[in-house]
């Protein structure tokens, strides 16, 4: 079956503007999460939702960085005015959720670079 | 918050040699995954373990969670270029049900 997908696999936007990343989820999984991961570090974790909960945004680094998830499916990343350090991999993945520590699914990544 | 400390952060070996990679936390543990990001590539899931003193193994790895469920390791035996690449371990963080990940272990072997 299709894994999940992400676009645009690659985004180069001049400092200042605003970028959009998408995440197709696997049909079913109710679990998504958005990291974040620069040149050669870990993964920062950004944003959780799960179902119709409110989603956990503690990882978020500013409040220029939004997320939304319609329908219970396709998630948006938003990041205003960019900055240089906003430069990375923003990886999307998705779980069957529900009871913690089911096994996430990663897309293969958009990778943003702020000029 | 419940962290875990990854060690070491790089390993060079020659290929047959094993390896290992540690994954200690300073809390009990429910649970914890392992990952493997090949470079260029995304995390892709390998293994989860749930019992204490578990040990669980596929072909050439074997992951091991301690009895006191506050480390874990990832061994693999006979080191092959096709093992390269970051190993990652994730834990649940307490009071929520998002994953924390360790930073990480480079893996490069030499062929």
């Amino acid at each position: 079956g299709a894994g999940v997908s992400q676009s645009p696999s690659n985004k180069v936007t001049e400092k200042g503007k605003d970028v959009e990343l998408r995440c197709d989820p696997i049909s079913g999984h109710t679990a998504l999460y958005w990291y974040r991961q620069s040149l050669g570090q870990g993964l920062e974790f950004l944003i959780y939702f799960q179902g119709n909960s409110a989603p956990d945004k503690s990882g978020l680094p500013s409040d220029r960085f939004s997320a939304e998830r319609t329908g219970g499916s396709v998630s948006t990343l938003t990041i205003q005015r960019t900055q240089q350090e906003d430069s990375a991999v923003y990886l999307c993945a998705s779980s069957l959720g529900g009871l913690a520590g089911r096994e996430q699914y990663f897309g293969p990544g958009t990778r943003l670079t702020v000029t | 918050g419940q962290q875990v400390m990854q060690i070491p952060q790089y390993q060079h070996v020659q290929e047959g040699e094993d390896f290992t990679t540690y994954c200690n936390s300073s809390t009990t543990l429910s649970n914890i995954q392992w990952y493997k990001q090949r470079p260029g590539g995304h995390p892709v899931f390998l293994i989860q373990l749930v019992k204490s003193g578990e040990v669980k193994k596929q072909k050439r790895l074997t992951f091991q969670f301690g009895e006191a469920k506050k480390n874990s390791s990832l061994h693999i035996t006979a080191t092959q270029t096709t093992d390269v690449g970051t190993y990652f371990c994730a834990v649940i963080r307490g009071g929520s049900e998002k994953l924390v990940f360790g930073k990480g272990t480079k893996l490069t072997v030499n062929p």
